[in-house]
């Protein structure tokens, strides 16, 4: 099925570090969500995006919605150690269906 | 946003057996989902279930595999059928929410271990 591309895969981040990733897609969505997962935990939906070059923050974070409706990214701003996780881009299609990126999981430098 | 438990939240089975999961809402909603995660893997959509209808499945999953009922507007389950090693997973349930109905709220996850 479709899937999002989303970069990079893994990121390391040392505290305070600004952290940056992104989704693109070759079909168009209405919605953008981005979501972070924790081990043993469903995913928590931190940001949602409805209208293109539409840029919203929530807290440390910074998510924009691409003005070609096509990609997405989003940015952690001071990065803390709980913000150790997995995080996903998701695009809402017809239907209500989600469509997930690969995910980005973001791990503390040794 | 909706609160959403599901049971188990784990489990080890056996080949060849079922296991049904129960996914709960705190609201009544309109579409309920089921999600699939393999380890390491991102989330792929299994199913869309709607209360009164037969739920409607994406490609590569099948009714007699994932049977799923939805008996009212706060609650379904979904049964992992004849497992094998390959079914162990995480499955997750989600909900519509927001503002026109247009983001998902997802349950903690049922992790499926099959031997």
């Amino acid at each position: 099925g479709q899937q999002l591309n989303q970069s990079p895969q893994s990121m390391f981040i040392q505290e305070g570090e600004d952290v940056s990733m992104n989704c693109t897609s070759s079909s168009i969505f209405n919605t953008w969500l981005w979501y972070k997962q924790d081990p043993g935990e469903g995913p928590v939906l931190l940001i949602a995006l409805y209208k293109a070059g539409e840029l919203t923050s929530n807290g440390r974070l910074t998510a924009q919605f691409g003005i070609t409706r096509k990609d997405s990214f989003l940015n952690i701003s001071a990065s803390i150690p709980s913000d150790v996780g997995i995080y996903f881009c998701a695009g809402l299609a017809a239907g209500n269906k989600l469509t997930f990126g690969g995910g980005t999981r973001v791990l503390v430098k040794p | 946003s909706a609160v959403i438990s599901q049971k188990p939240s784990r489990d080890i089975c056996q080949r060849g057996t079922s296991l049904t999961i129960q996914c709960q809402v705190d609201s009544q909603v309109t579409m309920m989902f089921w999600y699939r995660q393999q380890p390491g893997q991102s989330l792929t959509l299994i199913a869309t279930a709607n209360q009164g209808s037969e739920a409607t499945y994406e490609s590569g999953f099948v009714i007699d595999k994932f049977p799923i009922s939805r008996p009212n507007l706060t609650f379904s389950t979904l049964t992992v059928s004849n497992m094998s090693p390959e079914d162990s997973s995480i499955y997750l349930c989600s909900v519509e929410g927001g503002r026109g109905a247009d983001t998902q709220y997802f349950g903690p996850g049922t992790r499926l271990t099959v031997l």
